[in-house]
């Protein structure tokens, strides 16, 4: 499985957009990017999920380059109930096998 | 719709008793893993099933059992503990369909203390 490479934390404040970049060097042919969010307490929730360019849903945005080495979680306008660790998962599809890295810890400021 | 739900939500246990936890999905998914979380850290899979009456070993295995006898229910099984097993154990299940949104689906998780 590839391992992925994301930032320890990060700060915003309330209304930025925060993009969240992981390296996946290893990345194989037949692997997604996911990424799932985690608030203090609870389980991770999925967040988003794609192989390349740009998938959009009603929560977030990936953004995959044609090389697909590295992956972009934008979230825009963010609120308090943001703060979360985010973590990015590279595995075939189906896997069940996910690895979690120790993910990116967002604090959103007021 | 519950979801999935575990039980219990927190546990104080000695060292070398025996402890199940338990978790239990009405989504009727396939599949079901068995995680632990400890401070600061990311999950890390300890057993899976990818279908009712099969169980396979994830990333730390060691000193856990599992058992798969039906769909829904997924117990998780600690025969003798130590404090090394202090942590939060979540279980997920996903349906293991196919296709490219595989999505697992978190519990609450289980707060054990082994003391």
């Amino acid at each position: 499985l590839a391992k992925t490479t994301q930032p320890i934390s990060m700060d915003s404040y309330e209304g930025q957009e925060v993009n969240i970049t992981c390296s996946h060097n290893n990345i194989a042919t037949n692997d997604y990017i996911t990424w799932y969010q985690q608030f203090p307490s609870q389980g991770p929730r999925f967040i988003i999920q794609g192989y390349k360019t740009k998938v959009t849903n009603e929560v977030a945005s990936l953004f995959i380059p044609a090389d697909r080495k590295s992956s972009t979680l934008s979230l825009p306008r963010v609120s308090l109930s943001d703060t979360a660790v985010y973590y990015c998962l590279v595995a075939p599809d189906s896997s069940y096998k996910l690895i979690f890295g120790s993910g990116t810890r967002l604090l959103v400021r007021p | 719709i519950a979801g999935i739900t575990q039980a219990p939500t927190s546990q104080i246990l000695a060292a070398g008793r025996r402890m199940t936890l338990r978790c239990t999905q009405d989504m009727r998914h396939n599949a079901m893993y068995w995680y632990r979380q400890d401070l600061g850290l990311g999950l890390r899979l300890i057993h899976y099933s990818n279908t009712a009456g099969t169980t396979g070993k994830g990333e730390v295995p060691d000193g856990y059992s599992v058992s798969r006898a039906n769909t829904d229910d997924f117990p998780l099984t600690l025969a003798s503990a130590v404090p090394s097993q202090t942590s939060v154990y979540f279980c997920a299940s996903s349906e293991l369909a196919g296709g490219d949104t595989d999505t697992q689906y978190f519990g609450p998780g289980t707060r054990l203390t082994v003391l």
